[in-house]
């Protein structure tokens, strides 16, 4: 069965570095998304995209955080100068097309900021 | 107003017991309503879905009870087993009619299934 896939499973990182998180999304799909999970914590909506843009994101994702998909088959994302409190872990999903509300996450990527 | 609110946060059942999950939202414009299980140090999974145009949808051992009028939704654990064990968030999506397609999730509540 067709899955999301997610690199790295575990990244340390020190604040102000750069981090970038990657994501298969399943090959057939259209919409991307990432939420994110502090530990212990409900899972919370990053950014979802689609046709190559942002369609929508939330509050936290701020200038900080870009996403790309830079060739047929990766998502990206991007934390540009990380923080303390960007230690969570960071789930991508994705959803077939328009006419299915489903979306599949992969195992996620533990980002720990030092 | 864009939360869902879940209950119980822990829940432990016996064996071959029943497992009740409750869900609650203000949004009217909510349109789909998932549930995922999750286990430690893994991604949510999708378990079982509803519209809110039927009031129950069953898979297995699992079933969605959805109130449009209360605004309320479950899910049923029917015959839990340890494998059950694991973390259930309930999460709604506005759609196209509230605008947007981002899932949000309750709480979560931690099934313990005792054998």
């Amino acid at each position: 069965e067709p899955e999301v896939t997610q690199t790295p499973s575990h990244q340390v990182t020190q604040m102000g570095q750069e981090v970038i998180l990657r994501c298969v999304p399943i090959s057939n799909h259209l919409y991307f998304y990432w939420y994110r999970q502090i530990l212990g914590q409900k899972v919370e909506f990053l950014v979802s995209f689609y046709n190559n843009e942002i369609s929508e994101k939330s509050e936290i994702f701020d200038d900080q955080f870009s996403v790309e998909r830079p060739d047929g088959s990766n998502f990206t994302l991007k934390i540009r100068s990380t923080k303390l409190e960007d230690s969570a872990m960071y789930f991508c999903a994705s959803r077939k097309d328009r006419a299915s509300y489903e979306q599949y996450f992969g195992p996620g990527t533990r980002l720990t900021v030092t | 107003q864009q939360q869902v609110k879940q209950s119980p946060q822990s829940l432990i059942v016996q064996k071959g017991g029943i497992s009740i999950i409750n869900c609650a939202y203000e949004n009217t414009a909510f349109d789909y309503f998932p549930w995922y299980q999750q286990f430690p140090g893994k991604g949510p999974a999708l378990l079982i879905a509803i519209r809110p145009d039927v009031s129950e949808k069953k898979e297995g051992r699992f079933t969605i009870s959805f109130n449009k009028s209360a605004k309320q939704f479950s899910l049923h654990i029917m015959d839990s087993q340890p494998g059950d064990s694991a973390t259930y968030f309930c999460a709604a999506i506005p759609g196209y009619r509230g605008g947007s397609e981002k899932l949000v999730f309750g709480k979560g509540t931690k099934l313990t299934v005792n054998p």
